[in-house]
Order: structure tokens, then C-alpha cells, then sequence
């Protein structure tokens, strides 16, 4: 049984660009969450997905937007790179949205 | 608003001593609590959860916790360290169902061969 996938695993972008991050659930789960993790932090909460809808946001802002597919994988979008925005970017799937299993990130650059 | 504090930055330990992490945790109505542990360059794996029912949980690699209401703990504990368990551990809570998990900022946990 595959675990939680992201891809690609790391990605170098130039400020002002724009960078598309993908995630596919484990198998059987039908909710999605992303979570930015800078360098020595915790994971911050930046939305979760559910039934293709976005059902909860963090205190991101909306350059930071997402997208799940009826296959539940799931895209982050950030838009107008910041140099704050350089961390690993974690996805994580659930079923009854207690347990989230962890993708292993993705880690992004920006320069 | 919920959040988690985790007063230690790092913890060392000899191998073969009991370990304990510690966390405290603030949120509104009944807590769902979670520890994860993080090795470099990868992903969180799940530890243990409480949910309700026993204080004590028993998770994954030996690992437990103790959930205390009064002092609102939720400290991760190992009867006997080893090297191998050096790694950043992550204690969580949300409100339950689909509500948003706080993370800690993480504890390093050093054990000393």
C-alpha cells in the first residue's frame, strides 16, 4: 500500500515566480491537508481539502491556494514567490481527519 | 485560539534511560492529541494519539503518553532509550473531526551511546 507521495522533491524558484507542489493521498483517503514547515519550526496549517473543496484555511494568504482532484491528489499553488516562502512542504491524508499520515515534503527555494 | 507548547528545544539522554518529552496543549472543548516524530530530510510519521478513553496510550516503537486534564500535558515518554530514537518530535492538538492540528515547534531528542 503506497503512503502519501509529493512531488517533485525539490524545486528552486526565482522571486515573483510561480510553483505548482502535488500530493497523492494513501490509499482509501479522501481528505488532504498542506503544511508549511521552515526551517527549526513546527508545521504550520496552510488548508485542507475535502470532497474537491477547500473546508478549513490557515492564516495564509491568498497567493497560497490549492486544488483537489476526484482522485483526491491534490495541488498547492503559490503564486509571487517570497523569499519567506523557501521551506518543506508537507501534505498529509486522513480519513476521519484524526490520524494524517505524512508525505515526505517537498523542499522549496527561493532566490 | 489552540496552540501546544513544547518547553524543551532539546533533550539528551543516555541509552537504555527513560526518556520523556514534554508538551502542553490549550484548546477549546475535549483535546485530540497527537505526537509525531520527524528524522532528517523526511516527513512526520505517526507516533500515538489520544482521543478519550485510557490517560496512558501506547503507540508506535515503544513509545507512550500520558494525557493529564488537569495540568493539560500530553508527555511522550519511553521506558528505555535508544540511539536510534534521536530524532525532532512533534506534539499536535485539534478540536477533533476535521478541525485544523497545531503543531509544537518541536523537541530534539539526543540519545548518548
Amino acid at each position: 500500500d503506497a503512503g502519501v507521495t509529493q512531488s517533485p522533491t525539490h524545486l528552486i524558484k526565482t522571486r515573483g515566480q510561480q510553483v505548482t507542489l502535488r500530493c497523492s493521498p494513501k490509499s482509501g483517503h479522501d481528505t488532504v491537508s498542506w503544511y508549511q514547515q521552515a526551517l527549526g519550526q513546527g508545521p504550520q496549517f496552510i488548508f485542507q481539502y475535502y470532497e474537491e473543496e477547500e473546508r478549513q484555511r490557515g492564516n495564509f494568504p491568498d497567493r497560497f491556494s490549492g486544488h483537489q482532484f476526484p482522485n483526491y491528489s491534490s495541488e498547492l499553488n503559490v503564486n509571487a514567490l517570497l523569499l519567506g516562502d523557501s521551506a518543506l512542504y508537507l501534505c498529509a491524508s486522513s480519513l476521519d481527519g484524526n490520524e494524517q499520515y505524512f508525505g515526505p515534503g517537498t523542499r522549496l527555494t527561493v532566490t | 485560539a489552540q496552540s501546544v507548547a513544547q518547553p524543551e528545544d532539546q533533550v539528551n539522554v543516555a541509552e537504555g534511560n527513560p526518556l520523556t518529552v514534554k508538551c502542553t496543549y490549550s484548546v477549546s472543548g475535549n483535546p485530540y492529541l497527537f505526537w509525531y516524530v520527524q528524522y532528517p530530510n523526511r516527513g512526520l510519521q505517526f507516533l500515538l494519539k489520544y482521543i478519550t478513553g485510557d490517560n496512558l496510550v501506547k503507540g508506535s516503537y515503544g513509545f507512550e503518553a500520558e494525557f493529564n486534564k488537569s495540568q493539560t500535558s500530553f508527555h511522550l515518554k519511553k521506558p528505555s532509550a535508544l540511539v536510534s530514537d534521536s530524532a525532532l518530535y512533534f506534539c499536535a492538538v485539534n478540536s477533533g473531526g476535521y478541525q485544523k492540528v497545531t503543531f509544537g515547534t518541536g523537541t530534539k531528542l539526543q540519545v548518548i551511546p
